[in-house]
């Protein structure tokens, strides 16, 4: 079973418009954390937001929050007033909290977002 | 800011041959990671790295990957006899500590691995 869903393989959104990325998990461990990736076309990886399972309150970062909602296990990225320099692929990604492992991240396959003029 | 760098940026070798990719973690980190992503495809999990051993590997790390830590700053990872389907983005991530799940990872700015 996959542990990190990502169902939008592509998503297109306005200028200065919101955005949700969506992203599920599944995991058994009660202590994990959830993270946001963002990958431009030139490949880095770059770290946008992270979400702890036992946080109360949505993570924040900016333009970008997370809407967590642990009991459906979904962790979607929401992107405020999109810019142009969003377009780039974003990867949701969790790492458990397994005693005595280093924590891998687990990543998704991707959504694609688009910003259009 | 303190930053994870990777060396080459890009690399192309002839299937068969030895490669070793070379990463240099952030200084006061303590995990280290390799994770590579074949084009247009999910980032996946290779190897982490603590206390100069290897803590967990996946089924894609066989017996054709090596990583070691030669000395206090590098952490390198060696594909012994590359095959084409080895072509993909090498990352190298490190982590301050991993008593936690919520501990960030850095990740560099990739190898691009080319296999002909």
């Amino acid at each position: 079973a996959q542990k990190i869903t990502q169902t939008q393989p592509g998503m297109f959104v306005q200028e200065k418009e919101a955005v949700t990325l969506d992203c599920t998990y599944d995991t058994s461990d009660p202590s994990y954390g959830l993270f946001w990736y963002k990958q431009p076309s030139s490949g880095e990886m770059i770290f946008l937001i992270y979400q702890g399972s036992y946080d109360q309150q949505n993570a924040t970062e900016g333009r970008y929050s997370l809407n967590f909602q642990k009991a459906r296990k979904s962790a979607n990225l929401v992107i405020s007033a999109s810019q142009l320099g969003d377009s780039a692929m974003y990867f949701c990604a969790m790492r458990e909290g397994r005693v005595g492992s280093a924590r891998q991240l687990t990543f998704g396959s991707g959504t694609q977002l688009t910003v259009l003029p | 800011e303190p930053e994870v760098t990777q060396t080459p940026s890009h690399q192309v070798t002839q299937m068969g041959q030895e490669v070793i990719l070379r990463c240099v973690p952030i200084s006061n980190h303590l995990y280290f990671y390799w994770y590579r992503q074949i084009l247009g495809q999910k980032v996946e999990f290779l190897v982490s790295f603590y206390n100069n051993e290897i803590s967990e590997k996946s089924e894609i790390f066989d017996d054709q990957f090596s990583v070691e830590r030669p000395d206090g700053s590098n952490f390198t990872l060696k594909i012994r006899s590359t095959k084409l389907e080895d072509s993909a983005m090498y990352f190298c991530a490190s982590s301050e500590a991993g008593s936690g799940p919520y501990n960030e990872q850095f990740f560099g700015p990739g190898t691009r691995l080319t296999v002909l």
